[in-house]
């Protein structure tokens, strides 16, 4: 069965600097990765998504994220960060077997200081 | 409807009462899902359906049950409510057909607290 591990429980950063928040799979085979965000009180939104292809990945509120077969790593990065990025962060994996589950990370909460 | 719709927003409840909690979606998306968010766990599946008609077990299904009689709605139901089903939970939907590399749409949520 697949996995997913965010080591980093909560980042800071300030306003205008870059991030990164690490994500970790275990899958067998080449896995279809996600990336979502929740804002505070709301659903989940997708920001990205790898299923196959170029390894760099965009995806909305200038987002990207780059698969690393090499490291089961699926890094979420923004080059400058806003105060709005303020949320909580989900990494994602699905497999390709005919089930439609996702299995999602323990999240990363980030928080933006001017 | 735009999306997917949960009711109710948010819910008090005794120990021991039966609870439904209601998912909707208007996308035709065959697939549904019910997930419990709790700190410092994330998001674990407590049931799915991949069409009208079937459902399945997740990670966490123990004291809940679903049904999917038509393709819009996925009800989820607690027989008999327990403190530790106090949690925010989550209706997804996808489409089906494409293994797991379905994009899922959440609704807004149900903060549901057991007292």
């Amino acid at each position: 069965a697949q996995s997913v591990t965010q080591p980093d429980i909560h980042i800071t950063v300030s306003e205008g600097a870059s991030l990164e928040l690490r994500c970790n799979y275990s899958y067998g085979a080449t896995p279809y990765l996600f990336w979502y965000v929740q804002s505070p009180g709301q659903g989940l939104q997708l920001l990205l998504k790898y299923f196959s292809g170029d390894t760099l990945v965009q995806g909305i509120k200038g987002f990207e994220a780059e698969f690393k077969r090499s490291q089961s790593s699926f890094n979420l990065r923004k080059p400058s960060v806003h105060w709005s990025d303020a949320a909580e962060y989900f990494c994602a994996v699905g497999a390709d077997f005919g089930n439609e589950k996702l299995t999602f990370g323990t999240g990363t909460r980030l928080t933006i200081i001017p | 409807i735009a999306g997917i719709t949960q009711a109710p927003t948010s819910q008090i409840l005794a120990a021991g009462r039966r609870m439904t909690l209601r998912c909707t979606q208007d996308m035709r998306h065959n697939a549904m899902y019910w997930y419990r968010q709790d700190l410092g766990l994330g998001l674990r599946l407590i049931h799915y359906s991949n069409t009208a008609g079937t459902t399945g077990k997740g990670e966490v299904p123990d004291g809940y049950s679903v049904s999917r009689a038509n393709t819009d709605d996925f009800p989820l139901t607690l027989a008999s409510a327990v403190p530790s089903q106090t949690s925010v939970y989550f209706c997804a939907s996808s489409q089906s057909g494409r293994g797991g590399r379905n994009e899922q749409f959440f609704g807004p949520g149900t903060r549901l607290t057991v007292l």
